[in-house]
């Protein structure tokens, strides 16, 4: 059973564009929800992350949106750029837990 | 720092043959950890590791074993390989213990191809 549900699968954006993907959980017991990037060929490597005590994080054009009551969030990246073209995980994890439940991924391909 | 390394990048096997991935870190991270990426799946933890001695079954446990004999070192063993476990693998560490909640930081990857 999928603990962390991602959506959609693929993402083809123009540049400039805002780049979107959602990602909703069911454990309420979960109290980090970090991004991971993957460029093909490489692992993947934290983007950025959220706590639920804040409904949004910003880092530079990279957003999180965070909906504790409708168990989801989401990535938000604006003016989306070619190099931004890469696989996107949301993440699912509790305190003190070790394992972290990963979605399913997202291929973003951001066209010039 | 190298971070962490992975060996081998590729590697092909025969149903019923044997392999060892190995993995590295030098960051002295207490946590260290293996993935497999399949398409559709994501990432799910296989076996991890809080320690040197110290290891713990992830979700898809079956057909591998680990060892932590040092800090640094953390390999991943194919007793009997099947074309299930044809797969990408990550291993990864990050500093605490309990780390779910701590950033991992992921190898390069081996790509295993199961015949």
């Amino acid at each position: 059973q999928q603990q962390v549900k991602q959506s959609p699968q693929s993402l083809i954006v123009q540049k400039g564009g805002i780049s979107i993907i959602n990602c909703a959980y069911e454990n309420t017991a979960f109290d980090y929800f970090p991004w991971y990037q993957q460029f093909p060929g490489k692992g993947p490597a934290l983007l950025i992350a959220i706590r639920p005590d804040v409904s949004e994080k910003k880092e530079g054009r990279f957003t999180i949106s965070f909906n504790k009551s409708a168990k989801q969030f989401s990535l938000h990246i604006m003016d989306s750029q070619p190099g931004d073209s890469a696989t996107y995980f949301c993440a699912a994890s509790r305190t003190g837990a070790n394992n972290l439940f990963f979605g399913t991924g997202t291929r973003l391909t951001v066209i010039p | 720092n190298a971070g962490v390394t992975q060996t081998p990048k590729f590697q092909v096997l025969k149903t019923g043959q044997s392999m060892t991935l190995q993995c590295a870190q030098d960051m002295n991270h207490e946590y260290m950890s293996w993935y497999r990426q399949d398409p559709g799946m994501g990432l799910r933890l296989i076996h991890y590791s809080v320690g040197a001695g110290i290891t713990d079954q992830g979700e898809v446990p079956n057909g591998y074993n680990v060892s932590r004999s040092t800090t640094e070192d953390f390999p991943l063993r194919l007793l009997s390989a099947a074309p299930s476990q044809t797969s990408v693998y990550f291993c990864a560490s990050s500093y605490y213990l309990g780390s779910g909640t701590d950033t991992q930081y992921f190898g390069p990857g081996t790509r295993l191809t199961v015949l």
